[in-house]
């Protein structure tokens, strides 16, 4: 079976330092990646998703990039966090038919900003 | 579309009862819908999902209703019990692969 790793599991950042969260994909090959960001008490935001190793599209101008160095491997970046970073940082893939549409999710990463 | 910057409603029924979760979706091309439940603390959950050529499908204590003329898709809870107390999302997307977009979330309490 597939399993989502995220870390780390909680950070808390100073305004204007750099982030990186990682996600790694086991169980699974080729699969559509996604980070999502949920505000506190909110919904879902999409960040980015990728079809590929390399190929990243973004859903809304913000302060973070993503990359995909490997196959399994989503990356979630910032050069100097903003307060409004803060949140909930969800990654996820599609199954194992993928067509369906269905996600899987990681268990997240909490950011607080100060 | 996007649910960013709204805050959750919530709704609250007693052990036992009926639940129902309504979600109001924005793209008429959509043809494919999806419910998460999130429990505090941890990532969204598929629950049931639903394809545009059908308007219900049932799961375990669960019904998916899907109104396309409205665009209106319904969670039904049977029975419902502490353990569904969580945030419940509904998702859609349009074109198999596409993306999947969240609507803006429905925090269940449940009364013992």
């Amino acid at each position: 079976s597939q399993t989502i790793h995220q870390w780390p599991a909680t950070l808390v950042q100073p305004v204007g330092s750099p982030l990186s969260l990682e996600c790694t994909v086991e169980g699974t090959s080729n699969p559509n990646l996604y980070w999502y960001r949920q505000a506190a008490g909110r919904g879902l935001q999409l960040l980015f998703y990728s079809v590929g190793i390399g190929q990243i599209s973004s859903e809304v101008p913000q302060n973070l990039s993503a990359s995909r160095p490997q196959d399994r491997q989503f990356i979630l970046s910032s050069k100097k966090l903003l307060l409004s970073d803060s949140g909930f940082y969800l990654c996820a893939n599609t199954g194992p038919s993928g067509a369906t549409g269905e996600l899987f999710f990681g268990e997240g990463s909490r950011l607080t900003v100060l | 579309g996007e649910s960013v910057g709204l805050h959750l409603p919530t709704l609250s029924v007693q052990e036992g009862d009926n639940s129902i979760i309504n979600c109001a979706y924005s793209n008429s091309a959509s043809d494919y819908f999806i419910w998460y439940k999130q429990e505090s603390g941890k990532g969204p959950q598929f629950i049931i999902d639903i394809r545009s050529n059908m308007d219900k499908r049932q799961g375990q204590r669960v019904t998916v209703l899907l109104n396309k003329t409205v665009k209106h898709l319904s969670l039904q809870i049977a029975a419902t019990q502490p353990g569904d107390s969580a945030v419940y999302f509904c998702a859609e997307m349009a074109n198999q692969g596409g993306k999947l977009i969240f609507g803006q979330g429905t925090e269940l309490s449940v009364k013992p």
